[in-house]
């Protein structure tokens, strides 16, 4: 079956420890994408990548690192430096590049920062 | 600054009946609009799109329409079901990364 899938689903950190959320897809597509989703509010891009090896900031990236070493995954580190990092975090993916293109998200990772 | 807005944070119907969940945008360089629909801890789902070249388009019981004029778009699903209870999130592009609206959370009553 193909399509996208992050582990875990819920994880527990320690403040200003360092967390890294996994992502994983086997669509065999170019882009993907990180997401943050507050209650109330919209999906909001962390980072995304177009192609491996590359990658640009969102909207919000300050205290957030990832990296595209292959086609198939995208983590995320959230560092000690992200103000507020207890959310709902969303791994997307889609054929090509941002733009006229659906994205295919994940399950999701709740993330609470004790 | 919130490029895309779904103002009624929530929205409850009765089963059988119309569901129209609303949608505006202030960016008029977004020309590609999408519909997604998201249950409680999991990733949203694409619903249905549309282009700015159409006004309407229509998939099963779900309908989304168009007003460039206005900059709002709506979705119409008929007929509601159980179901279809969730949150929907409406997003727009113009070539570069998705925009999301805050969410209408939908919910259908038996």
């Amino acid at each position: 079956d193909g399509g996208i899938t992050q582990s875990p689903k819920y994880l527990f950190r320690k403040e200003g420890q360092n967390v890294t959320l996994s992502c994983e897809q086997n669509l065999n597509h170019d882009a993907m994408y990180w997401y943050r989703q507050d209650p109330g509010q919209g999906l909001r891009l962390i980072y995304y990548s177009q192609i491996v090896n590359d990658f640009q900031k969102g909207d919000i990236a300050e205290g957030y690192s990832v990296s595209r070493e292959k086609k198939e995954s995208f983590p995320l580190t959230v560092t000690s430096a992200q103000k507020n990092p207890t959310a709902f975090y969303l791994c997307a993916s889609s054929i090509k590049g941002i733009g006229y293109n659906e994205q295919f998200f994940g399950p999701g990772t709740r993330l609470t920062v004790l | 600054d919130q490029q895309v807005k779904q103002n009624s944070p929530s929205l409850s119907v009765q089963e059988g009946r119309i569901s129209i969940l609303n949608c505006d945008y202030t960016n008029s360089m977004f020309d590609y609009f999408l519909w997604y629909k998201k249950y409680p801890a999991e990733g949203p789902t694409f619903l249905i799109s549309i282009s700015s070249i159409k006004d309407k388009n229509e998939d099963g019981r779900f309908t989304v329409f168009l007003n460039k004029s206005a900059k709002h778009l709506s979705l119409h699903i008929v007929p509601s079901q159980p179901g279809d209870s969730a949150v929907y999130f409406c997003a727009a592009t113009g070539a570069q990364k998705l925009v999301f609206g805050q969410g209408t959370r939908l919910t259908i009553n038996p």
